[in-house]
This record gives C-alpha cells, sequence and structure tokens, in this order.
C-alpha cells in the first residue's frame, strides 16, 4: 500500500496567515492527489484533486502543487473558517490512502 | 444538488452484523464511482471500499476485505456496506462519498455520515 505523510501534524496560524502543508507520498503518484478539509463533527469537504484542480465552489486563496511524490496545500489570508483538519489523499492506486492529518489551529 | 444521506447505523456486539445503506440524489447515479470511508473516534479518514458505476468491480481495503460487502442498487440510487464479523476497530463514523466526475474515482461529494459502534 500507497504511505502517505503530512507535516506538520499540527500547526498555529493568526487571522490573515499563510499556511503551508506538505504531503508525501511512499511512491510515485503522478498528480492523483486529493486535499480534504474537515471541521471537527462534520463530515469532510473536497478541496482539491489532481494535485491542484480546486472543486467546484472551493475559493482560490486555497491552492495546491506537487507531482510524484512531493505536494503542498497553500491556504492565502487565513480566515476563521479556514481553522479545520487537512488530509491528502492519493487515489493512484487501491487502496486509496490518506495522509494522517494537519489540524491548523488560531494562534 | 448532490445529496448523500447515510443510515444504517448503531450498536452492535463484535462478530454481529451491520448493513449500511445511502440514498443518493440529484445526478445521474449510474455514472459514478460510490465509496465509503470511515473515521474512527479522534482518528484520522481511512478509505474502506468503493464500488464503481457499473456495479461490477469492487475495491477494498485490506482489513475489511472478506468481511464487508460494498454494492449498488442502480434501480434505487443506493449504495449499501454490508459489514459482517465485526470488530472494535470497525468502530466509527461511516461516510458515503461520490467520485467528482464521472469515471475519475477520488471523492468530490460526501453524506454526513452514520456512526458504527461495536462494543460488548
Amino acid at each position: 500500500d500507497i504511505q502517505m505523510t503530512q507535516s506538520p501534524s499540527s500547526l498555529s496560524a493568526s487571522v490573515g496567515d499563510r499556511v503551508t502543508i506538505t504531503c508525501r507520498a511512499s511512491q510515485g503518484i503522478g498528480n492523483y492527489l486529493a486535499w480534504f478539509q474537515q471541521k471537527p463533527g462534520k463530515a469532510p469537504r473536497s478541496l482539491i484533486y489532481a494535485a491542484s484542480t480546486l472543486h467546484s465552489g472551493v475559493p482560490s486563496k486555497f491552492s495546491g502543487t506537487g507531482s510524484g511524490t512531493d505536494f503542498t496545500l497553500t491556504i492565502n489570508s487565513l480566515q476563521p473558517e479556514d481553522f479545520a483538519t487537512y488530509y491528502c489523499q492519493q487515489y493512484d492506486t487501491y487502496p486509496f490512502t490518506f495522509g494522517p492529518g494537519t489540524k491548523v489551529h488560531i494562534k | 444538488q448532490v445529496y448523500l444521506v447515510e443510515s444504517g447505523g448503531g450498536v452492535v456486539q463484535p462478530g454481529e452484523s451491520l448493513r449500511l445503506s445511502c440514498a443518493a440524489s440529484g445526478f445521474t447515479f449510474t455514472s459514478y464511482d460510490m465509496q465509503w470511508v470511515r473515521q474512527a473516534p479522534g482518528k484520522g479518514l481511512e478509505w474502506v471500499a468503493t464500488i464503481r458505476y457499473d456495479a461490477v468491480t469492487e475495491y477494498y481495503i485490506g482489513s475489511v476485505r472478506g468481511r464487508f460487502t460494498v454494492s449498488r442498487d442502480n434501480s434505487k440510487n443506493t449504495v449499501h456496506l454490508q459489514m459482517s464479523s465485526l470488530r472494535s476497530e470497525d468502530t466509527a463514523v461511516y461516510y458515503c462519498a461520490r467520485a467528482i466526475f464521472p469515471r475519475l474515482a477520488v471523492a468530490g461529494f460526501w453524506g454526513q455520515g452514520t456512526r458504527v459502534t461495536v462494543s460488548s
């Protein structure tokens, strides 16, 4: 199975900050990488697929880059509604696997 | 508007069975792969199973293969997850999700989840 890692596991940021989360795959996955946002007690929300393509309705302050094994999610101008846990997932090969998540806290 | 509504969760004892359902609406159900993703209490997301749009091909995570069966009824726009020989480690919220696009398997739309608790 392809293992996904994320760093950091958590971070503290202020409103207006820009944050970057890194995701790494244990083997090359091309651009078959998605990002999800989840708030406590809520279902996940799809943000990005194909490493850099925004899902419908997702604001442009979210952006994704990368290919192969290394990927990043950047959130510009952090707002209160952006404080959540973010997961990456590879969908290149079954079983699809998620990273462990990065929790973005309010500083 | 895509709607996915899960049902069937509950509290069961180890070794018992449970059948989850996901009712879909707002899109052409037969065009999309459907999947189940779970989240154990306080833990991250874990993909569980996918059934392709044609109801023929299924994929499972290793820990549930042979115990869980994903199926779909394309006449009723419903996908099911039949879970048997349940274990305490199957305790989780189970989410149903639809692929973003036809023939692109990654999840794009999610239900609100149904909680499964396996405990003696």
